[in-house]
Formats: structure tokens, C-alpha cells, sequence
């Protein structure tokens, strides 16, 4: 149980044109999820809380209209990256909880790699 | 605000040594304390859990128990294998953000030689 998908698991696109990932709880009703970046080796950086049906919360220094994160069901966050750029490739990596509270794990999903040329 | 500090790595280990990744933290309130695992190319999974003091939380082999006096939580294992070999992740949530987020470390990576 506690699984999470993520597609595509990688892409590649040209500068200016925008990406699309999935983020997919497939055993569980995810009431929230969260958008991670990871550059090569270090640390995830949140990017942004996602609660379903509500506008995401994006941590400082994330520009949301960059980064556009869509959580319309209990199942499914998108993030969008609007006219990517070299700068803007990274793994991207989400994560979903089912209910609050801080004793409940977060499982990840595998992640998403993105290179924009 | 709350901080998760590991040791750096990489920590380079032979087959069957004893492993520990030392992890300690600062945080309000009382938060509950994760160790995740990422494989090369991979997300993260969860590897153990402590929510409340003098916890241990154990899988595969590894153990860390909730110190609350030290605010620990340390990594331990007996044995170590070479698949163990992956970037270990020392994380904290509490409640004070309201949105329960994750604090992670920068990540402790393993290698085990054959």
C-alpha cells in the first residue's frame, strides 16, 4: 500500500515551452501533497503544499506563476512548468499524506527528471 | 526555526560493518522524526519512524531512537550490505507550520564495498 506515482518518470524539452508532471496516490486518498526539487547531490527543497481543492501554499523564493500546481482530486497533483528554462531543470519529486497531522508519514514518488535545452 | 543537521558523507563502509548516521535536530514543540532511503535514481522511501521520545523506530535492519534529551536520531545498523548502498535522509515534521511540512537534511550518502 502507500503508493505514488509520477509521470513521465523523465522529458526533455526546449526552452520556452511548458511541462506538465503527474503525481498519482494510487492506494490512498492523499488530502495533501507536496512538490519537492532536488538538485544532483542535495537536499530536497519544498517547493509548495497542495491541500485538495484549495490553491496551493508555495514556499518563499518559488515563483507560483512559474511553477503552477493544480490538486483537483484526492488522487491526482499536477505541477506545471510554464516557459521552461535551462535553469528550471532538475528531479522533481512529490510526495502525498492521507490526513493531517505531523505523526504521518509522506510517500514519495519516484520522482521526475527534467531537462529543459 | 526547525533545522535537521546530518553528518556528511559519503560514509564508506565494507560488507557486514556496523553502520551509524548521525542525526540531530532543532524544532518546537514535540515533532515526529523519519529516516528515508533514496536509491540512484530514484524518489525517496520511508525507512523508519519515531513519533514521540524514547521511541525506536526499526525496518530492514536499521533502528534510531527518539532522544529527546540529545534531540537525536540516530541511524544504526549491525550489518550492512552492499545494497544498502543509497543516500540517507534525516527528517523532522511538527504541527507549528500548520501544514505539517517535512525538514529534511542534506543527506548522508552510504557506499559498501563487496
Amino acid at each position: 500500500g502507500a503508493v505514488v506515482s509520477q509521470h513521465p518518470s523523465w522529458v526533455i524539452c526546449k526552452s520556452g515551452t511548458s511541462v506538465k508532471i503527474e503525481c498519482r496516490s494510487l492506494d490512498f486518498q492523499a488530502t495533501t501533497m507536496f512538490w519537492y526539487r532536488q538538485f544532483p547531490k542535495q537536499s530536497l527543497m519544498l517547493m509548495a503544499t497542495s491541500n485538495e481543492g484549495s490553491k496551493a501554499t508555495y514556499e518563499q523564493g518559488v515563483e507560483k506563476d512559474k511553477f503552477l500546481i493544480n490538486h483537483a482530486s484526492l488522487t491526482l497533483s499536477t505541477l506545471t512548468v510554464t516557459s521552461a528554462h535551462p535553469e528550471d531543470s532538475s528531479f522533481y519529486i512529490c510526495s502525498a499524506r492521507d490526513g493531517s497531522g505531523g505523526s504521518r508519514p509522506q510517500f514519495f514518488g519516484p520522482g521526475t527528471r527534467l531537462t529543459v535545452l | 526555526g526547525n533545522s535537521v543537521t546530518q553528518m556528511e558523507g559519503p560514509v564508506t563502509l565494507s560488507e557486514e560493518a556496523f553502520l551509524t548516521i548521525n542525526c540531530t535536530y532543532t524544532a518546537t514543540g514535540y515533532p515526529s522524526l523519519f529516516w528515508y532511503v533514496q536509491y540512484p535514481g530514484e524518489g525517496l522511501q520511508l525507512l523508519l519512524k519515531a513519533t514521540k521520545a524514547d521511541d525506536k523506530g526499526s525496518n530492514k535492519g536499521f533502528e534510531a531512537t527518539y532522544r529527546k534529551e540529545t534531540t537525536s536520531f540516530h541511524l544504526e545498523k549491525g550489518s550492512v550490505q552492499v545494497s544498502d548502498s543509497a543516500v540517507y535522509f534525516c527528517a523532522l515534521s511538527d504541527q507549528a507550520s500548520g501544514y505539517s511540512t517535512l525538514t529534511f537534511g542534506k543527506g548522508t550518502m552510504l557506499l559498501v564495498s563487496p
